[in-house]
């Protein structure tokens, strides 16, 4: 079974600062992809940045990268040169390669992001 | 990535009705597709797996016959909810395998049983 866990029920960030959000993981799977996705309050949820178990670097979509640590099963997003736009909740989740898991998501409880100007 | 789209955005319905949510594909042909179920400011439970041709897929726990799943066609897949009760009050939200196994996701539906 694959788990993903978001420390941070919430964060604040000041306008134009950076900031890391949490995301530890667990899974059998030797292959997995791990997702951050973005809902802002209409609901929607937006797709930010991949990564896959077997990437050799970080990956960084524009002001997105995520700090793979794949020893620590650590996924964390950073955001850098916080926009007021980017207030909302943030998701972390992973998808396995094989057995029951292929193709599923597993979400984390997500993280309430603020930023203040 | 995949565009998709929900329709309706919102629906209020009595108990006892079926309400019927669509998921469209409108540039991507979905093989699968999948149903989520979010509460207020929880996270997103995978309801069912949505195969094109097939039957859908259900997670342990979800009743087939409550909600019940239609992949048609490559472009779209429809959830019905039969005879809701207050407790289906929820926001779903479909989304769509793309490429490299990432899944785009539509606006959603909020749904509000009386």
């Amino acid at each position: 079974a694959q788990k993903i866990t978001q420390t941070q029920p919430g964060m604040f960030v000041q306008e134009k600062e950076a900031v890391t959000l949490d995301c530890t993981y667990d899974t059998s799977d030797p292959s997995y992809g791990l997702f951050w996705y973005k809902q802002p309050s209409s609901g929607e949820m937006i797709f930010l940045i991949y990564q896959g178990s077997y990437d050799q670097q970080n990956a960084t979509e524009g002001r997105y990268s995520l700090n793979f640590q794949k020893a620590r099963k650590s996924a964390n997003l950073v955001i850098s040169a916080s926009q007021l736009g980017d207030s909302a909740m943030y998701f972390c989740a992973m998808t396995g390669a094989g057995g029951t898991s292929y193709g599923k998501l597993t979400f984390g409880q997500g993280t309430i992001l603020t930023v203040h100007p | 990535g995949a565009v998709v789209s929900q329709h309706p955005s919102r629906v209020i319905c009595k108990s006892g009705t079926s309400v019927k949510i669509e998921c469209r594909s409108l540039d991507f042909q979905a093989t699968t597709m999948f149903w989520y179920r979010q509460f207020p400011k929880k996270s997103l439970m995978l309801m069912a797996t949505s195969n094109e041709g097939s039957k859908a897929t259900y997670e342990q726990g979800v009743e087939k016959d409550k909600f019940l799943i239609n992949h048609a066609s490559l472009t779209l897949s429809t959830l019905t909810v039969t005879s809701a009760h207050p407790e289906d009050s929820s926001f779903y939200i479909c989304s769509v395998e793309g490429i490299g196994s990432t899944q785009y996701f539509g606006p959603g539906t909020r749904l509000l049983v009386l």
